[in-house]
C-alpha cells in the first residue's frame, strides 16, 4: 500500500534553533499534504494544507512565519519550525493525499516526528 | 461546520471483554467519509477503516466491527474479545468531499483504551 515517510522520527533541539521535518510520499504523487500537530494526550489539529507549487494554507492561529511549509515537488513537503521554543515541543504528523478525486484518494499518514525543544 | 465527538475519554476493560467506542459526528456535507485510526504508544496512526456516507452497511473485520447509523450520525467501533495489544488511543475522524474541502480529516479527541490482562 501507499507509504508516507516522515523524517526524523525524533528530534531534540535547543531553544532558538530551527528544525526541518520532511514528509515524502514513496510510491504515489501527493498533490496535497497536510501537517497536523498533536499535544500530549490530545487530538490531532490541522496546522496547514500544502499544495504542490503553491503557498500553504494555514489554519487560524498557526503562525506562518514560524511554521514554514514548502511543497516543492509532488513527493516532498517540508515543515520548518523556526526559532523553536519549548512550547513548540509536540508531535507533528504529516499526511498526503494521492492525485485524483477526493472521494477516491484516501489520506496516508507518516509516522510522526516528536520534537523536543530544550 | 464539521465536528467529531468522542465522549469517552478513557475506557478500561479486562482482557476478553467486548468494548464499544462511541463516535458522533456533525457535517453539512451530503457526501463524506468516516474513519477510525488506532494510535499505539509509539505514536503512529494506524488506519482501521474508511466508510463513505452512502454505505450504511455494518462491517466486520476479525474482532473489529463498525456500526454506522446515519440517522443518529454515529459511527461506533466495537472490539470483541479485547486483547492487551488493543491498548491504544482510538480516533474517529471525518472528511468532507465538497464545500472546499481538500480531504483533510477532522479528528475527535480520541478514546484511550486500556486492556488489562
Amino acid at each position: 500500500g501507499a507509504v508516507v515517510s516522515q523524517h526524523p522520527s525524533r528530534v531534540i533541539c535547543k531553544s532558538g534553533t530551527s528544525v526541518k521535518i520532511e514528509c515524502r510520499s514513496l510510491d504515489f504523487q501527493a498533490t496535497t499534504m497536510f501537517w497536523y500537530r498533536q499535544f500530549p494526550k490530545q487530538s490531532l489539529m490541522l496546522m496547514a494544507t500544502s499544495n504542490e507549487g503553491s503557498k500553504a494554507t494555514y489554519e487560524q492561529g498557526v503562525e506562518k512565519d514560524k511554521f514554514l511549509i514548502n511543497h516543492a515537488s509532488l513527493t516532498l513537503s517540508t515543515l520548518t519550525v523556526t526559532s523553536a521554543h519549548p512550547e513548540d515541543s509536540s508531535f507533528y504528523i504529516c499526511s498526503a493525499r494521492d492525485k485524483g478525486p477526493i472521494y477516491n484518494s484516501p489520506l496516508h499518514f507518516g509516522n510522526g516526528t516528536r520534537l523536543t525543544v530544550t | 461546520a464539521q465536528k467529531v465527538t468522542q465522549a469517552q475519554t478513557e475506557i478500561s476493560v479486562v482482557e476478553k471483554e467486548d468494548v464499544t467506542l462511541d463516535c458522533v459526528y456533525e457535517t453539512r456535507d451530503t457526501t463524506y467519509y468516516l474513519f477510525w485510526y488506532k494510535q499505539p504508544p509509539s505514536g503512529e496512526l494506524v488506519f482501521l477503516i474508511r466508510r463513505n456516507s452512502f454505505d450504511e452497511q455494518n462491517e466486520i473485520s476479525g474482532r473489529y466491527s463498525w456500526n454506522f447509523q446515519k440517522s443518529t450520525s454515529s459511527f461506533n467501533f466495537t472490539i470483541t474479545a479485547s486483547q492487551v495489544v488493543d491498548s491504544a488511543v482510538y480516533f474517529c475522524a471525518l472528511s468532507g468531499v465538497f464545500g472546499g474541502s481538500q480531504g483533510n480529516l477532522i479528528f475527535g479527541k480520541g478514546t484511550k483504551l486500556s486492556v488489562k490482562p
